[in-house]
C-alpha cells in the first residue's frame, strides 16, 4: 500500500477482555515498530521487528502483551485482559532497514479506550 | 538503556527562533532524529543528522549536535503559526541490518500570533 495501514482506528473495550490491532506496513518496508502514546507520556517503545531476526521485545509493559510478525510483512499486536492503564494510542511505523537513514513512517494509530 | 528526554512545553512569538533541546544516553546512537506530530495527524521526520556530524541546516532548521554532551537541538527561524505542534526527538541505534528508534515525551511547541 501507498503508507502504513492501522486497524480498527478506534477500539472500545470493556476492562478483561482481549484485544488485537492490527498494523499493514510499506510494501518492502523490512523494520516493523510498535509505540504507545499515552498524554503526557511521549511515545513509549514496545517491540521492534527487522527481519528474520529475534525480535527486540524489550519494551512490552508486561506478560499481557504480545506481538506476532506474519510472512515478514503484517503485525499483529495483542493485549490480553486489558486494563484501564491501557487506554492509549497504538502507533506502527515501518522504515527500510538496511542501508537508510532509519526513517520511520508511521500509521495513524489505534485509539484504544478500556472502560 | 537508551533514554531520551527533552522538555515538554515552549511557547514563542510569531517571528521569533524557537529552539527545542534533547539530551540521550547511548553513546552508539547512529542517526538523530526530530519528528513533528500536528494536531490530529501523525508522526512525520523532519529531519535528521547523522551521528558523525555536527550541525545540518535546511531552510529555517538548524540541527545541533554535540555528541560529547550528547545534546541535541532544533533551531527554527522566524516561526510561524504553522510550526505549532508536538516536535520529538529520537535516536537509534543499529547498522545495516536494522535501527531500533527511541523517542523522547515530545516538546509541545505553541506559537502566538
Amino acid at each position: 500500500g501507498a503508507g502504513v495501514s492501522q486497524s480498527p482506528s478506534n477500539k472500545v473495550t470493556e476492562k478483561g477482555k482481549d484485544v488485537e490491532l492490527r498494523c499493514d506496513p510499506i510494501s518492502g518496508h523490512t523494520a516493523l515498530y510498535w509505540y504507545r502514546q499515552s498524554l503526557g507520556q511521549g511515545l513509549e517503545f514496545l517491540i521492534y521487528f527487522q527481519g528474520n531476526s529475534a525480535p527486540d521485545k524489550s519494551g512490552l509493559p508486561s506478560d499481557r502483551f504480545s506481538a506476532e510478525r506474519t510472512g515478514g510483512s503484517v503485525s499483529t499486536l495483542t493485549i490480553q485482559r486489558t486494563q484501564q492503564e491501557d487506554s492509549a494510542v497504538y502507533l506502527c511505523a515501518s522504515s527500510l532497514g538496511g542501508r537508510s537513514t532509519g526513517e520511520l513512517f508511521f500509521g495513524e494509530g489505534s485509539r484504544l479506550t478500556v472502560l | 538503556g537508551e533514554d531520551v528526554e527533552q522538555s515538554l512545553f515552549l511557547s514563542v512569538r510569531e517571528g521569533d527562533s524557537s529552539v527545542i533541546n534533547c539530551t540521550y544516553t547511548d553513546s552508539s546512537s547512529t542517526y538523530l532524529y526530530w519528528y513533528k506530530q500536528e494536531p490530529g495527524a501523525g508522526l512525520q521526520l523532519l529531519t535528521y543528522i547523522f551521528s558523525n556530524m555536527d550541525m545540518k541546516q535546511d531552510q529555517r532548521l538548524t540541527v545541533l549536535l554535540n555528541k560529547k554532551d550528547k545534546h541535541l537541538s532544533l533551531r527554527i527561524a522566524d516561526t510561524q503559526t504553522g510550526d505549532s505542534a508536538i516536535y520529538f526527538c529520537a535516536e537509534s541505534t543499529g547498522n545495516t541490518g536494522g535501527f531500533k528508534t527511541i523517542f523522547g515525551a515530545g516538546t509541545r511547541l505553541f506559537v502566538k500570533a
